[in-house]
């Protein structure tokens, strides 16, 4: 069974600080994304990343694959309180690729201004 | 471009009652998710249809609840009898399956089961 786990599950931080979130796996995926979802809204995509070592940015959001493809991470840089949301990270490719993501129970952030 | 569409947003029923969640796709894509999230079990997969094709419904929690997308454009989840315990927000999202699997969401279903 594939699994993403994301850490940690909850942080609140002051305005300004950075911060860094992790996801994890066993299991190698073909492509790594990340979601934020707003209260009362549906999860929304923020990037795709598909090669080992891979690292983008949105913004004062970073996003790195591991270069084996099995974790990736989510820094965020000078954390805004519109950065507040639940981040959601999900693994699509993996063995058997079915079409269908494996997604992580998600890490709720707080910035506090 | 419309994203995906579901309706209703927000549905409050009592216990025994038929309850249906309806979900228009974006147009071009061929692959539609059914999720429940609570925040118990965070967002869970229910069942998705690939071309119409129902190709895994292995999350759906009982014979109470099932699916059908007659059409590329139309889905519906349906929980036939409703109890408080199927109250969750239910989201439909949609992708292009030859892609990576890139999923947009609908803004989701509040279903509250009394």
């Amino acid at each position: 069974t594939q699994l993403l786990e994301q850490s940690p599950q909850f942080l609140s931080i002051q305005e300004g600080e950075n911060l860094t979130v992790y996801c994890n796996s066993s299991s190698v995926f073909s492509s790594l994304q990340w979601y934020r979802q707003e209260p009362g809204e549906g999860p929304v995509l923020l990037v795709t990343v598909v090669t080992g070592g891979e690292v983008k940015k949105l913004k004062r959001l970073t996003f790195q694959f591991g270069d084996a493809r099995k974790d990736s991470s989510l820094h965020i840089t000078a954390a805004q309180p519109g950065d507040t949301g639940l981040y959601l990270c999900a693994g699509g490719g993996g063995s058997g690729n079915t079409g269908k993501l494996i997604f992580g129970q998600g890490t709720t952030l707080q910035v506090k201004p | 471009d419309a994203g995906v569409i579901q309706s209703p947003r927000h549905e409050v029923t009592e216990m025994g009652q038929e309850v249906t969640l309806r979900c228009k796709p974006i147009s071009g894509h061929n692959s539609l998710f059914w999720y429940r999230q609570t925040m118990m079990r965070g967002l869970e997969l229910l069942i998705y249809f690939n071309n119409n094709v129902p190709i895994d419904d292995s999350g759906m929690p009982e014979d109470r609840f099932s699916a059908k997308m007659p059409n590329a454009s139309f889905s519906t989840l349906k929980i036939q009898p409703s109890e408080p315990r199927d109250s969750a927000v239910y989201f439909c999202a949609s992708s292009l399956s030859s892609g990576y699997n890139e999923q947009f969401f609908g803004p989701g279903t509040r279903l509250t089961v009394l």
